[in-house]
């Protein structure tokens, strides 16, 4: 079946715009999470979707970045006014209500700004 | 403070040859402990769970423990082939979390090289 997607695959932007990260879970899969991944480091947790309860957000690194997930599915990363430091691979993971210890990571974004 | 360490960036091995790869932890009381591989440009990918109860899991050539005493899980992968080079990642659930899905706490990763 398929996994979880993320689009874009790369990003490019400019210090100070905003951009938007998309993840698609698996379908049924309840739990949502962002990470983040830069070079040479482990993965970073930002932020955690489970149903319909208020999101874990303890792992957002600033209030320029924000997630939403609508309809408990397609969840979106958003980075305001974005810094050099923000470039990382930016990764999505799912699980489902049963096997929920098992995360299911998407490619990831790789976002780069310049 | 809280730390999970994996004490090798990187380990070379020959093919054939067992490799064992080290995940240490500090400060933490993890009811479980994972692994996961990740090969270049791609996401990881879950390979063994083990509860805080379990002294060992094993799943084909891959055998994980995990000591709480020692506060440490130890990877193996037996006759080791070329294809098994990759970064492999631990990550544990603080117990706090009280089994119900929470965020992973992962570590940096070993780089596995198998040279043939």
């Amino acid at each position: 079946g398929a996994g979880v997607s993320q689009s874009p695959s790369n990003k490019v932007t400019e210090k100070g715009k905003d951009v938007e990260l998309r993840c698609d879970p698996i379908s049924g899969h309840t739990a949502l999470y962002w990470y983040r991944q830069s070079l040479g480091q482990g993965l970073e947790f930002l932020i955690y979707f489970q149903g319909n309860s208020a999101p874990d957000k303890s792992g957002l690194p600033s209030d320029r970045f924000s997630a939403e997930r609508t309809g408990g599915s397609v969840s979106t990363l958003t980075i305001q006014r974005t810094q050099q430091e923000d470039s990382a691979v930016y990764l999505c993971a799912s699980s489902s209500p049963r096997g929920r210890r098992t995360q299911y990571f998407g490619p990831g974004t790789r976002l780069l700004v310049l | 403070s809280q730390k999970i360490e994996q004490n090798s960036e990187a380990l070379n091995i020959q093919e054939g040859k067992t490799a064992t790869l080290t995940c240490n932890y500090t400060n933490y009381s993890p009811a479980y402990l994972q692994w996961y591989r990740q090969d270049p440009g791609r996401g990881p990918v879950f390979l063994l769970l083990i509860r805080e109860n379990e002294k060992e899991k094993r799943k084909e050539r891959l055998k994980v423990t995990f000591d709480t005493t020692l506060k440490q899980s130890l990877f193996h992968i037996t006759a080791s082939q070329p294809a098994d080079s990759a970064t492999y990642l631990c990550a544990l659930v603080p117990s706090w979390y009280g089994g119900s899905q929470g965020n992973l706490i992962f570590g940096k990763g070993t780089k596995l090289s198998v040279k043939p």
